[in-house]
């Protein structure tokens, strides 16, 4: 147990799908992040937010959108995915330049 | 470009002897280095970190190791013990000018100990 929660743990979708996952913090951290680990690939960071305001996106496609509500709490919004967007997405807090505490991950497979 | 790599996709060892794995990274504005281990079904935790100002640092068995002239750095694990066996991701960050504290990852390396 981290102090990271990730909702749901496992996610089927079809392409044009609505979902979001979600990430919740215990820690008092005040940085959250989103990463993607496909298959064979280092983790690739997606988005950072640091005090709710995002702060580094990745050249990641519009099909993904975070969301930072408040320091506990981070969402990944997805819509119209492709199949090749299946991969573990993990999240991930910390202090600013501390070091990060992952979730579990959702496992999110597009058909 | 892949700025943190580790070449070895996966290590075996036998249990009592030592692992060794290896992390080579390009950037030589990062000052900051981590280990994280990682389980199937769970997300990565933190094993040991190591800052530029050193070349060594060392928690119970497990041991990091930073050649900064070869961008090089190291994890020994000894003894190892089967519980250990896991993939370990070598990350690395440059603190100096970011204030994210925003890592990079290597691919990981499927480390196997056996009894």
């Amino acid at each position: 147990e981290t102090g990271v929660t990730q909702t749901p743990r496992h996610l089927v979708m079809g392409m044009t799908n609505k979902k979001s996952l979600k990430c919740e913090q215990h820690l008092g951290h005040n940085a959250m992040y989103w990463y993607k680990q496909s298959a064979k690939k280092p983790l690739e960071l997606m988005f950072v937010y640091s005090l709710e305001e995002r702060v580094e996106n990745n050249s990641v496609p519009s099909r993904f959108s975070p969301e930072c509500p408040n320091s506990s709490h981070l969402f990944l919004h997805l819509h119209t995915l492709q199949p090749e967007d299946s991969a573990l997405y993990l999240c991930a807090s910390s202090h600013r330049q501390g070091r990060q505490f992952f979730g579990p991950g959702t496992r999110l497979t597009v058909l | 470009d892949q700025q943190v790599k580790q070449n070895s996709p996966s290590l075996s060892v036998q249990e009592g002897r030592i692992s060794i794995l290896n992390c080579d990274y390009t950037n030589s504005m990062f000052d900051y280095f981590l280990w994280y281990k990682k389980y199937p079904a769970e997300g990565p935790t933190f094993l040991i970190s190591i800052s530029s100002i050193k070349d060594k640092n060392e928690d119970g068995r497990f041991t990091v190791f930073l050649n900064k002239s070869a961008k090089h750095l190291s994890l020994h694990i000894v003894p190892s013990q089967p519980g250990d066996s896991a993939v370990y991701f070598c990350a690395a960050s440059d603190l100096g000018s970011s204030n994210t504290g925003k890592l990079i990852f290597g691919q990981g390396t499927t480390l196997q100990v056996k009894p």
